[in-house]
């Protein structure tokens, strides 16, 4: 079955240690985006792309960094985590901006010791 | 760490009855809105979406009602079940290829 897929489901890392996430798509969508969800909250956009074109959102920190190196595969990268960005990192696809709805992946928890 | 979660609104309901979640929505420039479901530990599932131009669509036991007027969505779920439990979120398309997230409910069914 065509999905969305995020690896891993379960990610713990050390505060100030490097860390990256991984989205995959089976669905051969063009946009590929990425939520910051905490706990009891609505996920939070943190920037999307729309096939090679990055879109950050305004107030994401510059802590946060995407990479779409192909159609399938877009990921995450926090370049120093700190005890605040201990969330859910939820990856969602799209076959056009704007309309449509937006297929998510199982979502990444990440817990920052 | 993690800021404190906010104490989300709550809808309990009796298995078998119908249940009614609200949500309002910001920009009377959306077009587009959706009701997705989230289970503990899940991504966002998709429920029923409907475009601007209608005010009432229908799927398999959910009905989401627009009301552009008072920029106002609900969603409707007939014959509730334990299944049914989540956080139900609404969410509008604000033409600029963004989903607006709603606080979010969280629905408890009870047997």
């Amino acid at each position: 079955d065509a999905m969305v897929i995020q690896n891993p489901r379960y990610q713990v890392t050390q505060f100030g240690k490097p860390v990256t996430l991984s989205c995959s798509q089976t669905l051969n969508h063009n946009v590929m985006y990425w939520y910051q969800q905490k706990s009891s909250q609505a996920p939070k956009l943190l920037f999307h792309y729309y096939d090679k074109d990055f879109n950050n959102e305004a107030d994401t920190p510059d802590n946060f960094q995407s990479r779409r190196p192909n159609t399938s595969f877009c990921f995450l990268d926090i370049r120093s985590p700190g005890l605040g960005d201990a969330a859910m990192y939820l990856c969602a696809t799209s076959t056009s901006r704007g309309q449509g709805e937006q297929y998510f992946g199982p979502g990444t928890r990440l817990t920052v010791t | 760490g993690e800021s404190v979660g906010l104490h989300l609104p709550t809808l309990s309901v009796q298995e078998g009855d119908n249940s009614i979640i609200n949500c309002a929505y910001s920009n009377s420039a959306s077009d587009y809105f959706i009701w997705y479901k989230q289970e503990s530990g899940k991504g966002p599932q998709f429920i029923i979406d409907i475009r601007s131009n209608m005010d009432k669509r229908q799927g398999q036991r959910v009905t989401v009602l627009l009301n552009k007027t008072v920029k106002h969505l609900s969603l409707q779920i007939a014959a509730t079940q334990p299944g049914d439990s989540a956080v139900y979120f609404c969410a509008e398309n604000n033409q600029g290829g963004k989903l607006i997230f709603g606080q979010g409910t969280e629905l408890s069914v009870k047997p």
